[in-house]
């Protein structure tokens, strides 16, 4: 079973300045990992995901997360925010196990980009 | 092209009564989740349809939930007795099974569901 851990409800930051959402999982087989981004009145889309590969991912918008497997993080940063950044974001895991794409949640960190 | 629609966007009912939800997957999506996020918790997974048959149904919380996908196109989770505790977000998400597994879900806007 796997599950994830997002320490941080929410996290005010000014605009242009960086930022760091923690994300935290535990599994007992090897995972696959993504952070959703949730906008105000939309639904969850796709920011970033680690299948293979490199250990650090970018998405377009300028995020950027690294596959930690020795302290299972897959932390998301990002260097300068803006405004258009407020969302709550979600990490997500899912298992190895065919294409069943089963997700597990965390619980959700709202970031609020103060100008 | 149309993405994961959900309906209706907001409901509110009274303890005791039914609620239907409906989910409207992306045209040619054989795979369908039914997720849940209880205020200020994590987003809980409930059920996966591939095509009309369940292929995981582990996290339903009780028989008064009752999700069908006819046909394999849509699908309805039916909540009866509806109550105070089901109150939430219920997100419905698609994907197709064809291809490399990339891990990706298409969400809809969510159906929040209010029991007073």
């Amino acid at each position: 079973a796997q599950s994830v851990t997002q320490l941080d409800s929410q996290v005010p930051v000014f605009e242009e300045a960086p930022v760091e959402l923690r994300c935290n999982y535990s599994s007992s087989v090897s995972v696959y990992l993504f952070w959703y981004v949730q906008y105000p009145n939309q639904g969850l889309q796709l920011l970033l995901k680690y299948l293979s590969g490199s250990t650090l991912v970018e998405s377009i918008n300028g995020f950027e997360a690294e596959f930690n497997k020795s302290q299972t993080s897959f932390h998301l940063r990002k260097p300068s925010v803006h405004i258009s950044d407020t969302a709550e974001y979600f990490c997500a895991v899912s298992g190895l196990r065919g294409a069943t794409n089963k997700l597990i949640f965390g619980t959700g960190t709202l970031l609020a980009v103060q100008p | 092209e149309a993405g994961v629609t959900q309906f209706p966007s907001h409901s509110v009912i009274e303890k005791g009564q039914t609620v239907t939800l409906r989910c409207d997957p992306i045209s040619g999506h054989d795979n369908l989740y039914w997720y849940r996020r209880v205020m200020g918790k994590e987003i809980k997974f409930l059920l996966h349809f591939v095509k009309e048959s369940k292929q995981d149904e582990s996290g339903m919380p009780n028989n008064r939930f009752l999700a069908e996908r006819t046909g394999g196109t849509y699908s309805t989770l039916k909540v009866q007795p509806a109550e105070l505790e089901d109150s939430g977000v219920y997100f419905c998400a698609s994907t197709f099974s064809g291809g490399a597994h990339t891990g990706e879900l298409f969400f809809g806007e969510g159906s929040r569901l209010t029991v007073l």
